[in-house]
This record gives structure tokens, sequence and C-alpha cells, in this order.
């Protein structure tokens, strides 16, 4: 198993709600990523886990909080998001903290 | 200014031509290199990395120049199938960590057409 898989793929949420971005690796990857990408934007960093530990945090608002249940999930619980929060979140894990793996990405919009 | 600079394009080449994409990258402390492509609505995938003495991946050539601290991608004979966003990826390495942050240019946007 090879891939990086995120749950949902789509994802509409008011501002009031609370929800999480899941996802998943079978690679025996030990560092895991979340990022951010706006339309005709590059990716940004937003947190890296490295064996299950947060690592970095790039001054990523509180409305976003990480979990690392273990080596293999990965979880982004998202609460009191604002309109400006829509994107694409990205999960990646890397075995040696370069050339992460992606995973297809939740398209996140908030109404 | 910005960690990694990349001309976005859009290059808008045909089948069959040569083409080249820059970027340049700020931090002499740079340690590893890559090119992503990204299609439209999906996620980025790594192409290739990017070593200081040169690689080829059939079609692909990437350079690394340490001193001008830019990096290149040459596509020969461009395929309707390489039409996507070409991501340059710089990792720097935090002090005394084994951890590297990843810089993601812009992306340079190619449009191969028949």
């Amino acid at each position: 198993d090879t891939e990086v898989t995120q749950t949902p793929k789509h994802l509409v949420m008011g501002m009031t709600n609370k929800k999480s971005l899941k996802c998943e690796q079978h690679m025996g990857h030990r560092a895991m990523y979340w990022y951010k990408q706006k339309a005709k934007k590059p990716p940004e960093l937003m947190f890296v886990y490295s064996y299950e530990k947060l690592s970095i945090n790039e001054s990523v608002p509180s409305r976003f909080s990480p979990e690392c249940p273990n080596s293999s999930l990965l979880n982004l619980h998202l609460h009191a998001l604002q309109p400006e929060d829509s994107a694409l979140y990205l999960c990646a894990s890397s075995q040696d903290a370069s050339k992460p793996h992606f995973g297809p990405g939740t398209r996140l919009t908030v109404t | 200014r910005k960690e990694v600079e990349q001309d976005p394009g859009p290059f808008n080449v045909p089948e069959g031509a040569t083409v080249a994409f820059n970027c340049t990258y700020s931090n002499s402390a740079s340690q590893s290199f890559f090119w992503y492509r990204q299609d439209c609505r999906k996620e980025p995938k790594l192409l290739m990395s990017v070593y200081s003495s040169g690689n080829e991946d059939g079609r692909f050539t990437a350079q690394l120049n340490r001193a001008s601290q830019y990096i290149s991608l040459l596509i020969r004979d461009s395929k309707l199938s390489d039409s996507a966003t070409y991501l340059c990826v710089v990792s720097i390495y935090d002090r005394g960590s084994t951890l590297g942050r990843l810089y993601f240019g812009r992306g340079t946007q190619l449009t191969v057409w028949p």
C-alpha cells in the first residue's frame, strides 16, 4: 500500500460547526503533515508530526487542532472556522522528512 | 523575500517542444530539492528529486546549481499529458532536527497543445 488516503473528499460546514478531517497511511512513514492550499497558490505547511508527536506548528490558529492517534492516522479537528479557511487541505507522509507523499486532499468550504 | 521563486508562466508549447523551468531559492542552508507536478484540482505528486550532479528520468532532466541557488527542469519532446503545474520544492532542516520544512514555489503552469 503506497498511498495516503483522506476523508472526506469534500466538506461543507458552517462557521459554528465542528468537523474533522482524517488521513491514513500504511507505508510506515514516521512523519505526517497537514498542508493548506488555496486556489492558484502553493501548499502552505500547517503542522508536522514526527513519531506521533507534534514537531512543527506554523503559527496556525487554534480553530485548527491536529491529532495523531497512532503512527498511521492523522486528524485535523475544525471548529469555528471562517469563510477564508475554505481551501484544499492536504495530508502527506514521508519516511525521512523529505519527498512527502500527498493524499488527494479534502476540499473544504466554510459558509 | 520568498524562500522559493518561480516564474508562474503560463508556458504554452506545441507537442514535441522542449521547455525549461527555472527556480531560485534564498536560503543557502537548503538541503534537498524536488520538482512536483500538480494537475488541476489534484494533489501534488513527486516528479523527481534534484541532485547537484544533475539527474535525468526519461524526458525530464533536473539540474541544481548550489552556488547560484538555482534549480531547473527541462522537459524534452513534450506530450499533451505533461500539461500541469510544476512546483519547485526546497527542504530546509531545522538545526539539530531531522525534520525538514518544505517550501514550495508558486508553480509554473504548462499547457502542451496538439
